[in-house]
């Protein structure tokens, strides 16, 4: 129940394109949705975050699409550009949580 | 000016030897972390530390001892390194708990031969 599962494993997008991928977990007290995104040779860093009181949340190219009945939730990237070839995790937590369950991580590769 | 650092960056050594990485953050966090990133990138919290209590141990071997001497540094001691403990890991840091962003350190990549 503690477990978030991301998919795909790896995904390869046309440079312009728009990149998906998508968690879905189970405990249903999970109340906050971050994605974070991590290059190469570095630590992950948070690139966007949700809570479940709305739906959807956009910073610049970056979208959270949030499904609470079906207990889904994606990172949509538009415009997708090599820059953003990294891994992406998924990840929740809870209220009075102690720590956050991390996705399996997702490989993006963006092809010029 | 580097918010979360960690040194060394790499750490090659033999089976059997005990190793220590150091973890330290600037941004006056309270809550600091070790997580471990093995060779599939999976990453798994081994612990974490407010305001220098451990919080969470996450059923990590008793090889591992973090040791945290205030609140701005948690370093990481490892008894007896086995092959299986050769991977990247990393430190990280937030105010508040898991619900505020984490300031994730460049990562200590180990390796055990």
């Amino acid at each position: 129940q503690q477990q978030v599962k991301q998919s795909p494993q790896s995904l390869i997008v046309q440079k312009g394109g728009i990149s998906i991928i998508n968690c879905a977990y189970e405990n249903t007290a999970f109340d906050y949705f971050p994605w974070y995104q991590q290059f190469p040779g570095k630590g992950p860093a948070l690139l966007i975050a949700i809570r479940p009181d709305v739906s959807e949340k956009k910073e610049g190219r970056f979208t959270i699409s949030f499904n609470k009945s079906a207990k889904q939730f994606s990172l949509h990237i538009m415009d997708s550009q090599p820059g953003d070839s990294a891994t992406y995790f998924c990840a929740a937590s809870y209220q009075g949580a102690q720590k956050l369950v991390f996705g399996q991580g997702t490989r993006l590769t963006i092809n010029p | 000016d580097t918010a979360v650092s960690q040194t060394p960056k790499y750490l090659v050594t033999q089976m059997g030897n005990d190793k220590s990485i150091k973890c330290e953050q600037n941004l006056g966090h309270d809550t600091m972390y070790w997580y471990k990133q093995d060779s599939k990138k999976f990453l798994k919290i081994m612990f974490s530390y407010n305001n220098k209590e451990l919080i969470i141990n996450e059923t990590v071997p008793n090889r591992f001892s973090p040791k945290s001497p205030d609140k701005a540094h948690l370093n990481l001691h490892i008894n007896s390194l086995e092959l299986g403990d050769s991977a990247v890991y990393f430190c990280a840091s937030s105010q508040g708990g898991p619900q505020s962003e984490q300031y994730f350190g460049p990562g200590t990549r180990l390796t055990v031969t």
